[in-house]
């Protein structure tokens, strides 16, 4: 099962420029987690954001998260060639034991 | 931190023969592991669910006896492939979580498989 949407589903853009994507979800949720996942990979984590919080920060990474619209945004500052990649978010739902769900994902491509 | 090894990264099978695919917590005791698979272009599908010591839990779509899971003990659970087919060729994750300190989702490296 999926939570919800990502939009765009994929995005091209310059480097040095500014990235946002977003993600919708269904359900309450405990957390929201933002992944990394470069082709043929395995996930990278990159941040987590907690339902009781509204923004968060990491390096060039922003987060929010809009729990009464059940929605989060990732804003990637300042891109690199480097951050070409898959991002998703993914939900805990409140649940006990239950596992993150995913979103569709973003394709992010950075052209240099 | 918590680490999760998974193990083949990647395998390539014939039609009609089997594949497991392991997947071990290093250095904490997962209580419950998860089970991913990816096509190509898309997003991580949860396939089932596992606890240690009893029954997999599968999510609607997946045929258990296809895709048997084993969870025997805390620190590892196995993913078998049965009878695989052509349209089993995906990238299969695992994902552990703990207890205690450690309730975080920590994710295995993935395995692809192709089969031909």
């Amino acid at each position: 099962s999926q939570q919800g949407e990502e939009d765009p589903q994929a995005l091209s853009i310059q480097e040095g420029e500014n990235a946002t994507m977003n993600c919708s979800y269904k359900t309450s949720i405990n957390n929201l987690q933002w992944y990394r996942q470069n082709s043929g990979r395995g996930l990278v984590h990159l941040i987590l954001i907690r339902s009781n919080e509204r923004e968060k920060h990491s390096g060039r990474l922003r987060v929010t998260l809009d729990t009464s619209k059940k929605s989060s945004s990732l804003l990637i500052t300042a891109s690199r060639a480097a951050d070409t990649a898959s991002y998703f978010c993914a939900t805990r739902p409140n649940q006990a034991g239950t596992a993150l769900i995913f979103g569709k994902g973003t394709t992010l491509s950075v052209s240099s | 931190g918590a680490v999760v090894s998974q193990h083949p990264s990647w395998v390539i099978c014939k039609s009609g023969t089997s594949v497991k695919i392991e997947c071990r917590s290093l250095d904490f005791q997962a209580t419950t592991m998860f089970w991913y698979r990816q096509f190509p272009k898309q997003s991580l599908m949860l396939m089932a669910t596992s606890n240690e010591g009893s029954k997999a839990t599968y999510e609607q779509g997946v045929e258990k006896d296809k895709f048997l899971i084993n969870h025997a003990s805390l620190t590892l659970s196995t993913l078998t492939v049965t009878s695989a087919h052509p349209e089993d060729s995906s990238f299969y994750i695992c994902s552990a979580r703990g207890t205690g300190a450690n309730y975080g989702y920590t994710f295995g490296s993935g395995t692809r498989l192709t089969v031909v």
